[in-house]
């Protein structure tokens, strides 16, 4: 089956301007996340989407970022104006049901200079 | 919400020997624990979970123990390789029963 898809794969733009990171999740999973993962650190949760509805997004920074999941398939997430501490690998992840796990995408690699 | 601690954070062997990765977590009514691995520049790739109806489970050259009423579960890599060098993070299913919680991860390095 092919696998969960992102681009760009690396971005670096400077602080106070936007970007836009998107994903395309396998076919059929519903459940569609978008982690953050900081060098050295475990991936940190920022949104859930079930088909196009948002489960949580408790911890998404919704002053900058912002995440839309469209017709229930392709997502996008965006931030604007990016800070320095956005630095960070962005990773989207879908999911059949949770008790199945998670497949990741290869992550997009964000330098905010 | 759930938080998932993970011991140690570098960890390095002999090829051949063996490595056990800790983690604990918080919310009793977790009942999945996946582990998955991430080579350098690569997306995490899951390689074993246990559900909480059981206690261990087997793959090969690794394993899994989950202790319920300790909260706590581990990964055991028996005979490493050096393709097992990786950063291993654990994982807990939140108490709404819909989203992973990672650990901070471990670094394994297997010197051959």
């Amino acid at each position: 089956e092919a696998g969960v898809a992102q681009s760009p794969r690396y971005k670096i733009i400077e602080k106070r301007q936007s970007v836009a990171f998107w994903c395309n999740p396998i076919s059929g999973h519903a459940t569609l996340y978008w982690y953050q993962q900081i060098l050295g650190q475990g991936p940190k949760l920022l949104i859930q989407f079930q088909n196009n509805g948002v489960v949580d997004d408790s911890q998404l920074p919704k002053d900058r970022f912002s995440a839309e999941r469209l017709k229930g398939v392709d997502s996008t997430l965006k931030i604007q104006p990016a800070k320095l501490e956005d630095s960070a690998v962005y990773l989207c992840a879908s999911s059949f049901g949770i008790l199945y796990g998670y497949t990741f995408g290869s992550g997009t690699r964000l330098t905010v200079v | 919400g759930e938080n998932v601690e993970q011991h140690p954070s570098t960890l390095s062997v002999q090829e051949g020997d063996s490595a056990v990765i800790k983690c604990t977590y918080s919310d009793s009514a977790s009942n999945y624990f996946p582990w998955y691995k991430q080579e350098l520049g690569k997306r995490p790739q899951l390689i074993i979970d246990i559900r909480s109806n059981v206690g261990e489970k087997k793959d090969q050259r690794i394993a899994v123990t989950l202790n319920k009423t300790a909260k706590h579960f581990s990964l055991h890599i028996t005979e490493t390789q050096p393709e097992d060098s990786a950063v291993y993070f654990c994982a807990a299913i939140n108490n709404a029963g819909n989203m992973l919680t990672f650990g901070g991860g471990t670094r394994l390095m297997v010197k051959p």
